[in-house]
């Protein structure tokens, strides 16, 4: 079945550092891709997607670039901030047109000042 | 502008007691639906419903019932807690079921079995 696999965290960072979170997935067809935030306390809200091969998402300074080659959709943001400490998810939407979302395990950013 | 509004919270169950899990939207969205988040496990889908008097099951859907009576209301209900049901529970609800389509999700209920 359909399936994402994030890289594993805690990721720590200091203030402006460069980020990178690996993404890839599997699945048939030609799925959509996201990536989630969830902020402490809160519940998910959508940072970025992207619909279909080579299509770069962006938003508040983070992209992504859907890979079908690689099967990747990497999130990047190239000087974090405090306030992007979070849980961030990759997700993949099902291609049956079910609504379903596919999440990958999340991985936690903290950054430092 | 509330959005997807969850209620409780948090809520403690004993194990072998029911419960309900409420949800409610504001945005006239057509799909519905109910994730479980668990350490180390990103989101599982449980339940979802794609409108008014149509359900189906996701991933995990053993213990748990939904219905769809209106648009705006998608309760979860837990027949008989067990501790393996202690979660945080999110519901969310997206325009439509199209592939593309950006899902918003409530703030989320921690319920806890003992």
């Amino acid at each position: 079945g359909d399936s994402v696999t994030q890289m594993e965290g805690p990721v720590t960072l200091s203030e402006e550092a460069f980020l990178t979170i690996n993404c890839t997935y599997t699945a048939t067809g030609y799925p959509s891709l996201f990536w989630y935030v969830q902020y402490p306390g809160e519940g998910l809200q959508l940072l970025l997607k992207a619909t279909k091969a080579d299509d770069k998402g962006s938003n508040k300074g983070f992209e992504a670039t859907y890979r079908k080659e690689t099967t990747s959709f990497h999130l990047e943001k190239g000087s974090v901030q405090v306030s992007d400490s979070a849980v961030y998810f990759c997700a993949l939407s099902d291609v049956g047109n079910t609504g379903k979302l596919i999440f990958g395990q999340g991985t936690t950013l903290q950054v430092k000042p | 502008n509330a959005g997807v509004t969850q209620t409780p919270k948090f809520q403690v169950l004993k194990t072998g007691q029911s419960m309900t899990l409420q949800c409610a939207q504001d945005m006239n969205h057509e799909y519905m639906s109910w994730y479980r988040q668990d350490p180390g496990m990103g989101l599982r889908l449980i339940h979802y419903s794609v409108g008014a008097g149509i359900t189906d099951q996701g991933e995990v859907p053993n213990g748990y019932n939904v219905s769809r009576s209106t648009t705006e209301d998608f309760p979860l209900r837990l027949l008989s807690a067990a501790p393996s049901q202690t979660s945080v529970y999110f519901c969310a609800s997206s325009p439509t079921y199209q592939m593309n389509t950006e899902a918003f999700f409530g703030q989320g209920t921690r319920l806890t079995v003992v």
